[in-house]
C-alpha cells in the first residue's frame, strides 16, 4: 500500500522567505507524485505534478519541487513566498492502482 | 467551462437523517472519488469508482453508500448521518490511464453539518 508523510504541519514565514514542504512517500513502484494547494475557502487545486522525466518540476506560481528517489522524497520549494501563499498544502502519490493518497497537509501562513 | 460540480454546497442535518451528494463531472473522466476533510486529518477517500456501474471502498467507507449509474455522475449517500460525519466533502475525477493519470480535478466542496 502507499503512504505519504509531510513532516511540516503548520510553517509561518515572512514575506520574501524561502520554503521548502517536506514530503516522503512509501511504495515499491513507479509513483506519480504531485503537490495540490488549498487556497482559504476554496477547493484544493493543482500547483506541480511529476510522472516521468527531469527530476525537477515547475508548477505555478514560482513554485518547484525535486524528486528524489532514493530518498523517496518529493519536497517543494519557492524561494521567496508571498502573503497570497497562504494555504494548505497536500502532497499527493498516486501508484499501480492509479487512485491518489494525500498526505494530512501543511497550512503555511505568510506575514506581511 | 463547469469541470466539477457538486450540490449542495451546504447542509445542516439532524442525527439519523438521510441525504445524498450529488458529483457531475463534464470532463469524460473515468475515476470519480469521494474525500471527506477534517482538520489535521487531511484528505481521506471514502469511496470511488473507476468506471460507470462500478463503485469501491476507500479508507473511510462507514456509513456511507455510493452510487455511479451514469458516467458523469457520482452520489454519496449518508443513511442516518451522525455527528462524526460532520466534515467538508470533496468530489473528484480523473482520467484513466495514460498522460495525466492520477490527477484530480475537485469540486468546490459540500460543508455537512450533523446536529
Amino acid at each position: 500500500a502507499q503512504s505519504v508523510s509531510q513532516h511540516n504541519h503548520h510553517v509561518i514565514l515572512s514575506e520574501a522567505a524561502s520554503l521548502e514542504l517536506g514530503c516522503n512517500y512509501s511504495y515499491g513502484g513507479t509513483v506519480n507524485l504531485f503537490w495540490y494547494v488549498q487556497y482559504p475557502g476554496q477547493h484544493l487545486q493543482l500547483l506541480l505534478k511529476y510522472f516521468s522525466g527531469d527530476p525537477l518540476v515547475k508548477g505555478i506560481k514560482g513554485f518547484e519541487a525535486e524528486f528524489i528517489k532514493s530518498k523517496f522524497s518529493f519536497n517543494l520549494r519557492k524561494p521567496s513566498v508571498q502573503w497570497s501563499d497562504t494555504a494548505e498544502y497536500f502532497c499527493a502519490v498516486s501508484g499501480g492502482s492509479y487512485i491518489p493518497t494525500f498526505g494530512r497537509g501543511t497550512s503555511l501562513i505568510v506575514h506581511p | 467551462n463547469a469541470g466539477v460540480t457538486q450540490t449542495p454546497k451546504f447542509r445542516v442535518l439532524k442525527t439519523g437523517q438521510s441525504m445524498t451528494l450529488l458529483c457531475a463531472q463534464d470532463m469524460n473522466h473515468e475515476y470519480m472519488y469521494w474525500y471527506r476533510q477534517d482538520p489535521g486529518m487531511g484528505l481521506r477517500l471514502i469511496h470511488y469508482s473507476v468506471g460507470e456501474g462500478t463503485t469501491a471502498k476507500g479508507e473511510v467507507p462507514d456509513g456511507y453508500n455510493v452510487s455511479r449509474l451514469k458516467k458523469q455522475n457520482f452520489l454519496l449517500g449518508l443513511e442516518s448521518a451522525a455527528p462524526s460525519q460532520t466534515s467538508v466533502y470533496f468530489c473528484a475525477s480523473s482520467s484513466a490511464g495514460g498522460p495525466g493519470t492520477g490527477e484530480l480535478f475537485f469540486g468546490e466542496g459540500s460543508r455537512l453539518t450533523v446536529l
